[in-house]
């Protein structure tokens, strides 16, 4: 069975920039979060999708905007790109809510360095 | 004050040693406990979840201290594939809940054991 999968797997932007980075969750998730991660800190969660809706959203400004889609998949975009943003974006899938306990999936994550 | 304290270590230990994690936590509301384990430039992996009655799985034991808000991870005969970074996660929801799984990270504990 496919695991999560995340796309592109490292890329370089400029600053001002704009990025979207891309999510298939387990088959058969129909949760998606995205994380941020950077360098020698713990994730920080962003956003998170159940069923095509926000359900949740981190301390993150506006420039980052998600969206869930009919089959499950998930975009993050991140507008007008700050070095800051430079991090380790982590996808997180996770299934029915009382179905395979409170196990959390992430991918393998996307390597976003801003120049 | 951050809401999931770790020592950021590292922790330098070798193998065959017993070695202690601690991390405190400050939303008294939180309901559910884990340990993750992050290997360099990879995903976090759930090592286990905390109860508070403890558990234990092999050479790891995990408790939760819901008074103190304490949460604490040992590793016994640690070998050389334990090193890694070790995060404390901290959920505020229920598994039950009907809405998001938003895991807040602490920012890790560095261990790496010695031949």
């Amino acid at each position: 069975d496919a695991g999560v999968t995340q796309s592109p797997t490292h890329l370089i932007k400029t600053r001002g920039q704009q990025v979207t980075l891309r999510c298939s969750p387990i088959s058969g998730h129909k949760s998606v979060s995205w994380y941020q991660q950077v360098l020698g800190q713990g994730p920080q969660f962003i956003f998170q999708y159940y069923e095509k809706e926000e359900r949740g959203r981190g301390n993150f400004p506006d420039r980052f905007s998600a969206r869930q889609f009919p089959n499950y998949s998930s975009e993050l975009n991140v507008n007008a790109l700050l070095l800051g943003d430079s991090a380790l974006y982590l996808c997180a899938s996770s299934g029915l809510l009382n179905l395979g306990g409170n196990t959390i999936y992430f991918g393998e994550g996307s390597w976003l360095t801003v120049v | 004050r951050k809401e999931v304290e770790q020592d950021p270590g590292p922790f330098n230990v070798p193998e065959g040693a017993t070695v202690a994690f601690n991390c405190t936590y400050s939303n008294s509301a939180s309901q559910s406990f884990f340990w993750y384990r992050q290997d360099c430039r990879k995903e976090p992996k759930l090592l286990m979840s905390v109860y508070s009655s403890g558990n234990e799985d092999g050479r790891f034991t995990a408790q939760l201290n819901r008074a103190s808000q304490y949460i604490s991870l040992l590793i016994r005969d640690s070998k050389l594939s334990d090193s890694a970074t070790y995060l404390c996660v901290v959920n505020p929801l229920l598994f039950s809940s009907g809405s998001a799984r938003q895991l807040t990270f602490g920012s890790g504990t560095q261990l790496t054991v010695l031949p």
